[in-house]
């Protein structure tokens, strides 16, 4: 299986700053990466897919990159609605597998 | 507009059964694969299950191989889980996924709560 290893596992940040997560791979994955975002009770959300896309509706403030087996996203003028969890998942190879997640905090 | 509403969660006993079923709406179900993931209280997202167009490939995370099922019916727009054998490390909520065939994701649901009492 392949893993998939956020950091860090927390941040905190505070209203305008700019914040940058990474998701390392076990192996390599091409370009079939995505993150998503979970508020505080609710559903995952797909921001960005295939490193760099951002799904339809999702603002420019998100941008993914790529190096290697290395992945970055970050996230530009923080607002208070991007406070939340964000989770890479690598959809290469079965089982799909997520990172363990990045919880953005409020300083 | 795209929608997909899970349903079907509950209390359930260990070795017991529980069916869940996912309604989708606003798409063609027939032209995407689609896939169930889970999220355990506190946790973080795993991947569960997921089933080609026609049904003819589905593929399983190992923890729930041979307990699980899923399967789907394009001409009602639903998706299903029938999972039997259910242990307490099943609980958590469900979530149905549409995919695109490389694998990718889009809209996921609201989820429905699976909980295993020992």
């Amino acid at each position: 299986d392949i893993q998939m290893t956020q950091s860090p596992s927390s941040l905190s940040a505070s209203v305008g700053d700019r914040v940058t997560i990474t998701c390392r791979a076990s192996q390599g994955i091409a370009n079939d990466l995505a993150w998503f975002q979970q508020r505080p009770g609710k559903a995952p959300k797909s921001l960005i897919y295939a490193v760099s896309n951002l799904q339809r509706g999702v603002p420019s403030k998100f941008s993914g990159s790529a190096s290697g087996t290395d992945f970055t996203l970050t996230i530009s003028n923080l607002q208070p609605e991007d406070f939340a969890t964000y989770y890479c998942q690598q959809y290469y190879s079965y089982p799909y597998t997520f990172g363990q997640g990045t919880k953005v905090e409020i300083k | 507009e795209v929608q997909v509403v899970e349903s079907g969660g509950g209390l359930v006993q260990r070795g017991g059964s529980l069916r869940l079923s996912c309604a989708a709406s606003g798409f063609t179900l027939s032209t995407y694969w689609m896939s169930w993931f889970r999220q355990a209280p506190g946790k973080g997202l795993e991947w569960v299950a997921s089933i080609k167009q026609d049904g003819s490939e589905k593929n399983y995370v190992d923890s729930v191989k041979g307990r699980f099922t899923i399967s789907r019916d394009n001409a009602k727009n639903s998706l299903y889980l029938q999972m039997d054998s259910l242990r307490a490390e099943d609980t958590a909520v469900y979530y149905c996924g549409r995919l695109y065939d490389n694998g990718r994701s889009d809209y996921w649901g609201q989820g429905t709560l699976v909980t295993v009492s020992s």
